[in-house]
């Protein structure tokens, strides 16, 4: 079965520190990949997607992710992080023979002043 | 757009009791899904509808039913509540025709069962 592992699973970093969440996914298809993020007492939103082309890919409020198909895996980067991006963390992939998407554990992001 | 709406946001049940969250969707999705949030779990999908009348099990079914009354809405119920059943409850839905698999989520259900 598919699924997708987060290995961070609580980040505590200052402002301005750079920061890097892993995902890596059991799947040897085509996929589709997501990042979610959940700021406290919110719902999900999407942060960013890949479905094919660049592997890097852009996202809202200054985040990007590389897809390296050689290593399942789906980073989320940001080069300076604020008080703001205080948040969860949902990595998330469906593949193409199925609608289902499947979440990770989540990684909880805290960043202080 | 309002695009998902849940209700109610919060809800306390007995064990025992029975309840149906509500779901609605105005981005006119095919799909719809209902999710359970638990800490450290993320979050696990009970039940999806690909389209108008179908229902399919997810990952964590038990104990749940739903319906989807019509192309918006999708309800979730709880027969008989237990305390494993609290947690938040997230709907969402997607269209596959267009962005694809991309899904919208709803504001949740925060359930305590006691």
């Amino acid at each position: 079965a598919q699924s997708v592992s987060q290995h961070n699973h609580h980040v505590i970093l200052s402002e301005a520190a750079s920061l890097e969440l892993g995902c890596n996914y059991s799947y040897g298809g085509t996929v589709n990949l997501f990042w979610y993020v959940q700021y406290p007492g919110q719902h999900l939103q999407l942060l960013l997607k890949y479905f094919s082309g660049d592997p890097l890919v852009k996202g809202i409020k200054g985040f990007e992710a590389e897809f390296i198909k050689s290593k399942f895996s789906f980073n989320l980067r940001k080069p300076s992080v604020q008080w703001s991006d205080t948040a969860e963390y949902f990595c998330a992939v469906i593949t193409y023979n199925t609608d289902k998407l499947i979440f990770g554990t989540g990684t909880r992001l805290q960043v202080f002043p | 757009n309002a695009g998902v709406t849940q209700t109610p946001k919060f809800q306390v049940l007995k064990t025992g009791q029975s309840m149906t969250l509500q779901c609605a969707q105005d981005m006119n999705h095919n799909s719809m899904y209902w999710y359970r949030q638990d800490p450290g779990m993320g979050l696990r999908l009970i039940y999806y509808s690909a389209s108008e009348g179908t229902t399919d099990k997810g990952e964590v079914p038990n104990g749940y039913n739903v319906s989807r009354l019509n192309k918006r809405e999708f309800s979730l119920r709880l027969e008989s509540a237990a305390p494993s059943q609290t947690s938040v409850y997230f709907c969402a839905s997607s269209d596959p025709r267009g962005q694809p698999y991309e899904q919208y989520f709803g504001p949740g259900t925060r359930l305590t069962v006691t």
